[in-house]
């Protein structure tokens, strides 16, 4: 059974990067079938696709935040990261991994993991 | 890229069926057949229900059918039952890569 689990800061100040991993087990990051996904959602609020990356490295953001996000994958560790830049209170937000299955179709997720822009 | 439409609340009795609509444009929910639908309780990750508009991943019920019509995608559930009361999101693929997700629909059991 495929299972992802994020990890990062909690508390992040603003202006100040953020760094998370999401670490797979169960299987594979480096299948060329699937793609790799950060989802958030701000507290009470809806979901908002981050972008998807393939472990090839191809990559696809959201436009809106495409200027402040980047994303790698390790396939030795079989992790993949999202860097996002910049932050402010609007970032606040429960952040979680996916698998993407290339189209809509995230069929694992991550718990989430809340992230928290403060001073 | 704006956010696809949804209703804030559906709501019905047990037993009775809903629909949930997710309205978007041409440029995502009318041109591609990728519409996807996920349920997410309090404090959980969202879980997938429908894929490709219309297709149940092993383990769904089959209470739970999708369908598409011009910009709109439905999610329509049969037999609501008290475990469905959650909130519900659609997302559409958008072009290039891009996805976007719906507003949310808000579930109540009555």
């Amino acid at each position: 059974q495929l299972q992802l689990q994020e990890s990062g800061p909690g508390l992040v100040k603003p202006s100040e990067t953020l760094s998370l991993t999401c670490s797979v087990s169960g299987g594979s990051i480096s299948s060329s079938d699937y793609y790799w996904g950060w989802i958030r959602q701000p507290p009470g609020r809806g979901l908002e696709w981050i972008g998807s990356i393939h472990y090839s490295g191809g990559s696809y953001y959201n436009p809106s935040l495409k200027s402040r996000v980047t994303m790698s994958v390790d396939t030795s560790k079989n992790q993949f990261s999202l860097n996002l830049m910049s932050l402010t209170a609007a970032d606040t937000a429960v952040y979680y991994c996916a698998r993407d299955m290339g189209t809509t179709r995230f069929d694992y997720w991550g718990q989430g993991t809340l992230v928290t822009v403060s001073s | 890229q704006s956010a696809l439409t949804q209703p804030a609340s559906v709501s019905g009795s047990p037993g009775q069926s809903i629909t949930i609509s997710c309205t978007g444009t041409s440029s995502d929910v009318g041109i591609y057949k990728y519409v996807s639908w996920y349920q997410q309780h309090p404090g959980k990750a969202p879980k997938l229900m429908i894929y490709d508009v219309s297709n149940r991943p092993s383990g769904v019920s089959n209470r739970f059918s999708g369908s598409k019509s011009a910009n709109t995608a439905s999610l329509t559930i049969s037999g609501l039952q008290a475990e469905d009361e959650a909130d519900y999101y659609c997302c559409s693929y958008a072009g290039s890569g891009k996805k976007v997700f719906g507003t949310g629909t808000k579930v109540t059991v009555l």
